[in-house]
């Protein structure tokens, strides 16, 4: 079946801007995690999301972060007014234990 | 406070060769540890986990060592091959509610087998 898909693979954008970064997670796959990569670095979580419960933002670096997830499926990242430090991959995940990936959107902010 | 450390940070192997990758973790309330593989260009997939009530898992090439006193495990690729050529990143988690398994990662060995 369909993996996890994200959009877009890339972006670029100006500092100040803000950004939307989609995740499609596996149907039927109850869990949503995003987790941020930082250039040579392991992966840093971020966000989960499970059904209609309250969601554990305690990664979220900064309140300029949000995310939701709309009808328990799609979810959505945004970050307002970017900042240089933000430039990083964003992967999103679906699953409990196994968690399988998405592809990543590689965000550079000039 | 880093609770997972993976080293090396890169390895060389030749082809034919065994590939050991080493984690240590601090948390003990860590209970699901999975190993995954990072091609350029692509999100991680995950390779082989392992729980602490066994001490050792393998599938095909990969194997899981894992020592719950130490705190420590280790991925051993058997026979490694150039297409193994990746990065890795050793991973922990456990339940912190409602089925919440945020996963705490290493930072990386980049795998490199010569030909």
């Amino acid at each position: 079946g369909a993996g996890v898909s994200q959009s877009p693979s890339n972006k670029v954008t100006e500092k100040g801007k803000d950004v939307e970064l989609r995740c499609d997670p596996i149907s039927g796959h109850t869990a949503l995690y995003w987790y941020r990569q930082r250039l040579g670095q392991g992966l840093e979580f971020l966000i989960y999301f499970q059904g209609n419960s309250a969601p554990d933002k305690s990664g979220l670096p900064s309140d300029r972060f949000s995310a939701e997830r709309t009808g328990g499926s799609v979810s959505t990242l945004t970050i307002q007014r970017t900042q240089q430090e933000d430039s990083a991959v964003y992967l999103c995940a679906s699953g409990v234990y196994e968690q399988y990936f998405g592809p990543g959107t590689r965000l550079t902010v000039t | 406070q880093q609770q997972v450390k993976q080293s090396p940070q890169s390895l060389i192997v030749q082809k034919g060769g065994i590939s050991i990758i080493n984690c240590a973790y601090e948390n003990t309330a860590f209970d699901y540890f999975p190993w995954y593989q990072q091609f350029p260009g692509k999100g991680p997939a995950l390779l082989i986990a392992i729980r602490p009530d066994v001490s050792e898992k393998k599938e095909g090439r990969f194997t899981i060592s894992f020592n719950k006193s130490a705190k420590q495990f280790s991925l051993h690729i058997m026979d490694s091959q150039p297409g193994d050529s990746a990065t890795y990143f050793c991973a922990a988690s456990f339940n912190s509610g409602g089925s919440n398994y945020k996963l705490t990662f290493g930072k990386g060995t980049l795998l490199t087998v010569n030909p």
